[in-house]
């Protein structure tokens, strides 16, 4: 069981929205930055999103993210197939003394 | 190009130990922090382990506290993570990731290496 909640699976059609939620309490993502990382198949997590809503370079605007109290969420616009992957929200929980992450939601452009 | 190579990983049985490294290239490692990482098969992401720049301060999720041992020699650039006592939910891919931010608090993990994977069987 993880400590930030995200659900498992989305869909959407290429071009479209996409929103990822991350769910959390007031030792992480209620007064910790919030990070989203993204994981295609058979390879390792790449850095999306940093402080709640920064990208780094070479991340196309495409991607966005906010924070409004305990929980984050990740947009994307105009998806592509190649967006198909597993995307983590991760922060530092202040009372476990500790990284937490999400489960993971896989993104599925239909 | 920064990097961060990670080796050290295959087949142990449990009860057995091993020793991780992460080879870091491109930048300066002893100015950074560093996270160890770990996804089993078919699971997500799982923080296991942080070390400071100096060594100084350290932390371990519960789940490997009292087993695993993070380390650095940052004039080798390397970092290490001792795992004794495996059991069979220790096989993973594990990832040495580069910290950045100020604090804890407001951290993130920029670069990530290619993974190695243990198996404890």
């Amino acid at each position: 069981q993880s400590v930030l909640t995200q659900p498992p699976s989305v869909s959407a059609a290429p071009g479209q929205k996409v929103t990822i939620s991350c769910s959390g309490s007031n030792s992480n993502i209620g007064n910790n930055y919030v990070s989203w990382y993204q994981q295609l198949p058979g390879t390792a997590p790449k850095l999306l999103i940093y402080d709640n809503n920064q990208r780094p370079s070479g991340i196309p605007d495409r991607f966005s993210g906010s924070k409004s109290g305990t929980s984050a969420t990740l947009g994307i616009t105009g998806l592509q197939t190649g967006d198909e992957a597993d995307y983590y929200c991760g922060t530092w929980d202040s009372s476990l003394s500790a990284g937490v992450f999400g489960g993971g939601t896989k993104l599925t452009v239909l | 190009e920064v990097q961060l190579v990670e080796s050290g990983g295959g087949l142990i049985q449990p009860g057995g130990s091993l020793r991780l490294s992460c080879a870091a290239s491109g930048f300066t490692f002893s100015r950074y922090s560093i996270n160890w990482v770990r996804q089993a098969p078919g699971k997500g992401l799982e923080w296991v382990s942080y070390i400071t720049s100096s060594g100084s301060t350290i932390y371990y999720a519960d789940s490997v506290k009292g087993r695993f041992t993070i380390s650095r020699d940052n004039a080798k650039n390397s970092l290490y993570l001792q795992m004794n006592s495996l059991r069979g939910e220790d096989t993973a891919v594990y990832y040495c990731a580069r910290v950045r931010g100020v604090a804890l608090l407001v951290s993130y993990m920029d670069v990530w290496g290619q993974g190695t994977t243990v198996t404890v069987s």
